[in-house]
């Protein structure tokens, strides 16, 4: 099975702060992704890569598959970004499921 | 809208009756999941249907049954409710490994 590890479990920020959260996983992937999960919400699929830099709006995700590591940044932070922010990678062995992290509680305050 | 449907959202149930959770998906996608989601565990996958006719067990099974009724359908049933199956249910779909997943909206299932 893929072990996943975020960090930071949560962070604090003030609007308008640059935010990165990091993802590391401990077997070889196809691809990775970042989830978002507001408040008693549901979850929303923000990125899947495989390689390289997406950027969508004020958020960039990284990854580099030598390291087995993934950054998600957001630029600019607002009140609204408020979220869990979730990665998840292939279970070892299968592309048809995924290993979730425990997720990154993000706080931005006005 | 195109998406995946989910019902009921919100459930009590007493200990010992059954329920069906039912999860509909309209973007012809192959693959469908549910997962459960508790307190400080993440998400955790209880089984999934790799594609129409086919189902299989994911980490934590017991206590639940599934049916992929057609290629839109992935019902999830708990026979027996038991406390410890209080959690946040969520369907997905994909279409596949090189797809992002597409959730539900989430059910909240209480057993008392």
């Amino acid at each position: 099975k893929n072990e996943v590890e975020q960090s930071p479990q949560n962070l604090t920020a003030q609007e308008g702060e640059f935010i990165t959260i990091n993802c590391s996983y401990s077997v070889g992937i196809s691809a990775l992704h970042w989830l978002q999960q507001h408040p008693g919400g549901g979850i929303v699929s923000l990125f899947m890569l495989s390689s390289g830099k997406k950027k969508h709006g004020r958020l960039i995700a990284t990854i580099n598959i030598q390291e087995k590591h993934s950054s998600l940044h957001i630029t600019a932070s607002h009140p609204r970004d408020s979220a869990v922010y979730i990665c998840a990678v292939p279970s070892g062995g299968s592309n048809y499921k995924l290993t979730f992290g425990k997720g990154t509680l993000l706080t931005v305050n006005p | 809208n195109a998406g995946v449907t989910q019902t009921p959202k919100f459930q009590v149930l007493k200990t010992g009756q059954s329920m069906t959770l039912q999860c509909a998906q309209d973007m012809n996608h192959n693959s469908m999941y549910w997962y459960r989601q508790d307190p400080g565990m993440g998400l955790r996958l209880i089984y999934y249907s790799a594609s129409e006719g086919t189902t299989d067990k994911g980490e934590v099974p017991n206590g639940y049954n599934v049916s992929r009724l057609n290629k839109r359908e992935f019902s999830l049933r708990l026979e027996s409710a038991a406390p410890s199956q209080t959690s946040v249910y969520f369907c997905a779909s994909t279409g596949g490994a090189n797809y992002g997943y597409t959730f539900g909206s989430g059910t909240r299932l209480t057993v008392v």
